[in-house]
């Protein structure tokens, strides 16, 4: 069975700290694909990351920077600096090889960033 | 290039009544796939619409159907409403390619009410 779980309902920082959301996914495909998406309030999901799985390079977009570890069946998402726009609920998902669209979520992680 | 949108914004709905949700596809999107997220929770795959035919349905019951058209906007139909439901129900499209893609474009939903 595949499934993604996000152990971390709430998280809550202050504006300029560094947080990591975790995610943890269970999965006995050898060739699968993750993503994050931010949800602000208005709803949308934003696509953040797509990572396959044979793809361990970490990797820095900015502010973000994603670690992937087959190891541990990981895929931690980091924003250092945080500001306060990136308050929003993060979501974790996992697609299979044949239908990269048919995406299996985690609960997500309510990030608060204060000012 | 226009966006994913929906419509309605909110619906409220009585139980055991139908409602029919509405999306249109981003410009050169050719897959259409739905997603029910309750409150609190992450969303979940109902099924996928690629070239007007259903591409992948996920655990949902017969009484959720959907359709897409020749411009490759869908509709995403609920009889007998049951209170559960209620729930933010996404749209995202991709494409152009064969169904599955690596990135989807989301909506901003349709909040559905039922009474």
């Amino acid at each position: 069975a595949q499934k993604v779980t996000q152990a971390q309902t709430e998280i809550s920082v202050v504006e300029k700290e560094d947080v990591t959301l975790d995610c943890v996914y269970e999965t006995r495909d050898t060739t699968y694909y993750l993503f994050w998406y931010k949800q602000p309030p208005s709803g949308e999901l934003v696509f953040l990351i797509r990572r396959n799985s044979f793809d361990e390079q970490n990797e820095i977009s900015g502010r973000y920077s994603w670690n992937f570890q087959k190891s541990t069946s990981s895929f931690n998402f980091t924003i250092t600096a945080s500001q306060v726009v990136d308050s929003a609920v993060y979501f974790c998902a996992l697609g299979n090889e044949y239908n990269t669209d048919k995406l299996i979520f985690g609960t997500g992680t309510r990030l608060q960033v204060f000012p | 290039e226009t966006g994913v949108t929906q419509s309605p914004t909110h619906l409220i709905k009585t139980r055991g009544q139908q409602v029919t949700l509405r999306c249109s596809s981003q410009s050169g999107h050719n897959t259409v796939s739905w997603y029910q997220q309750a409150l609190g929770q992450g969303p979940q795959f109902i099924f996928q619409y690629y070239r007007e035919e259903e591409n992948g349905r996920g655990n949902f019951p017969p009484r959720f159907s959907g359709l897409q058209f020749p411009n490759y906007s869908s509709e995403l139909n609920v009889n007998a409403l049951e209170l559960d439901d209620s729930a933010l129900y996404l749209c995202a499209s991709s494409g152009p390619g064969n169904g599955s893609s690596y990135e989807q474009y989301f909506g901003p939903g349709t909040r559905l009410t039922v009474t």
